[in-house]
């Protein structure tokens, strides 16, 4: 039972650049997130998701696209990288709701130069 | 819309002292659930502790309590008998069936255990 996978774990990219960071979880949970992490301003929500096919805003989505085709995926696209998406992702799933809490991935740092 | 506010940066301890740390909210809501996350250098987060909102008692797990004020819509988190690897820092979480997927946060308390 791997719980959450982030992958990658460390990633540098350029100024205008594309790229997904993936997310799967094996625990057939139906919510998954999105959240980015910066000093003094907490996990931020990005993305997320209620279920295979519905996915929604969070309070930052710009710069960002999330699909979820299948319970187990739900990627991240930053469509054109900017110095401001430097950050640490985390994905977090959940059973049915938050009333037991997420599990959380291991996180990705990225860096935008 | 639901906020959360940690309003302690940074904070510290004496190994086997007590320390308590601060977390407000805000919601309009009767019903939800709070929680209390640990983020070690590993950078892994943890969920150390869960608070129903329509359950009286604080919850506690081992070293960690809760105190849950709920007129108050305060929720601090008492962490007695530090340890070092107590080293962390500590995020309060909000989330309710209203407002179902999203997870709320504040801005996460530092905490270090000294020797």
């Amino acid at each position: 039972n791997a719980g959450v996978t982030q992958t990658p774990k460390f990633q540098v990219l350029k100024t205008g650049q594309s790229m997904t960071l993936q997310c799967a979880q094996d625990m057939n949970h139906e919510y998954m997130s999105w959240y980015r992490q910066d000093p003094g301003m907490g996990l931020r929500l990005i993305h997320y998701s209620v279920g295979a096919g519905i996915t929604d805003q969070g309070e930052v989505p710009n710069g960002y696209n999330v699909s979820r085709s299948t319970t187990e995926d739900f990627p991240l696209r930053l469509l054109s990288a900017a110095p401001s998406q430097t950050s640490v992702y985390f994905c977090a799933s959940s059973l049915r709701g938050g009333f037991y809490g997420y599990t959380f991935g291991s996180g990705t740092r990225l860096t935008v130069v | 819309a639901q906020t959360v506010t940690q309003s302690q940066p940074e904070m510290s301890v004496q190994e086997a002292e007590t320390v308590t740390l601060s977390c407000t909210y805000d919601t309009s809501e009767s019903n939800y659930y709070l929680f209390w996350y640990k983020q070690p250098p590993s950078r892994q987060m943890i969920l150390v502790i869960r608070q129903e909102a329509y359950k009286q008692q604080n919850a506690t797990e081992n070293r960690f309590s809760v105190n849950f004020q709920k007129a108050a819509k305060s929720f601090s988190l008492k962490i007695s008998d530090s340890q070092l690897g107590d080293t962390a820092m500590y995020f309060c979480a909000f989330w309710s069936h209203s407002n179902t997927g999203k997870l709320i946060f504040g801005q996460g308390t530092t905490l270090q255990v000294k020797p």
